[in-house]
C-alpha cells in the first residue's frame, strides 16, 4: 500500500474558525489529490498538485486554499469552516494518468 | 451535468451471478479509467484500470472501454457477498482524476 497519512482523522470545529488538513506521502508521487466526499455526490475534486507549489482546482474548490511547499506535504485548508463543509476528506497521490492511492480519510465535521 | 456518471443504484444480484456495472464520461480527452471499490467507511480502493479500447480482464473482474461511445464497464462474475461494495467509475482527463457518484452493490447469498 502507498504510505499516505492524512491527519488528523477526525475533527469537530465551530463555523467561521480557520482549519487545517495535512496530506503526508512517502511514495514520491508527483501528482496529490484532495477529494470530499458526501452521499449521493461520490467523490468530488476539490484541488489537485501536480509538483511543489503547483496546484490547480477542482470541481469544488470554494471555500478552499491548498498548498504544496514539499513532494511529500499537501496541505487543505478551510479559510472560515461552514457546516456545509462538513464532510468526509480524502487525499490521494498518483503519477498522473495513472491509478489514485487514497488515504485514510478525514471526518470533518462544522457545528 | 457530472463529467462521470454512473448507472443509479442499488444493484442486487444473487451470489454466482455476473454483476454488471456502467459509467459514461464526457470528456473526449480523458486517457485513463479507473474503477475503484469502496467499503463502508473504509478508503476507495483500485480494482482495475483500462487505457485501450476493448477488453480488460483479471480474474473474476473484466473492464470494457468504447472510447467513441465514451463507455466504461465493469462486470463482475460469480459474484460473491464479499464483492458487496460501492463501485466508483473514474476518468483522467487532464491528469486529475474525476469520479461517478459510484454505484452501491449488493450481492446476496
Amino acid at each position: 500500500d502507498a504510505g499516505i497519512t492524512q491527519s488528523p482523522r477526525h475533527k469537530v470545529t465551530e463555523t467561521g474558525t480557520p482549519v487545517t488538513l495535512r496530506c503526508h506521502q512517502t511514495e514520491n508521487h508527483r501528482y496529490m489529490y484532495w477529494y470530499r466526499q458526501d452521499p449521493g455526490h461520490g467523490l468530488r475534486l476539490i484541488h489537485y498538485s501536480y509538483g511543489v507549489k503547483d496546484t490547480d482546482k477542482g470541481e469544488v474548490s470554494d471555500g478552499y486554499s491548498v498548498s504544496r511547499s514539499k513532494t511529500e506535504d499537501f496541505l487543505l485548508t478551510l479559510e472560515s469552516a461552514t457546516s456545509s463543509q462538513t464532510s468526509v476528506y480524502f487525499c490521494a497521490t498518483g503519477q498522473g494518468y495513472t491509478e489514485a492511492f487514497f488515504g485514510q480519510g478525514t471526518r470533518l465535521t462544522v457545528v | 451535468q457530472k463529467e462521470v456518471e454512473q448507472n443509479s443504484g442499488p444493484l442486487s444480484v444473487p451470489e454466482g451471478a455476473i454483476a454488471s456495472l456502467n459509467c459514461t464520461y464526457s470528456d473526449r480527452g480523458s486517457q485513463s479509467f479507473f474503477w475503484y471499490r469502496q467499503y463502508s467507511g473504509k478508503s476507495p480502493e483500485l480494482i482495475m484500470f483500462i487505457y485501450s479500447n476493448g477488453d480488460k480482464e483479471d480474474g473474476r473482474f473484466t473492464a470494457q472501454l468504447n472510447k467513441a461511445s465514451q463507455y466504461v464497464s465493469l462486470l463482475i462474475r460469480d459474484s460473491q457477498p464479499s464483492d458487496s461494495a460501492t463501485y466508483l467509475c473514474a476518468a483522467s482527463p487532464n491528469n486529475d482524476m474525476r469520479f461517478g457518484a459510484g454505484t452501491r452493490l449488493t450481492v446476496k447469498p
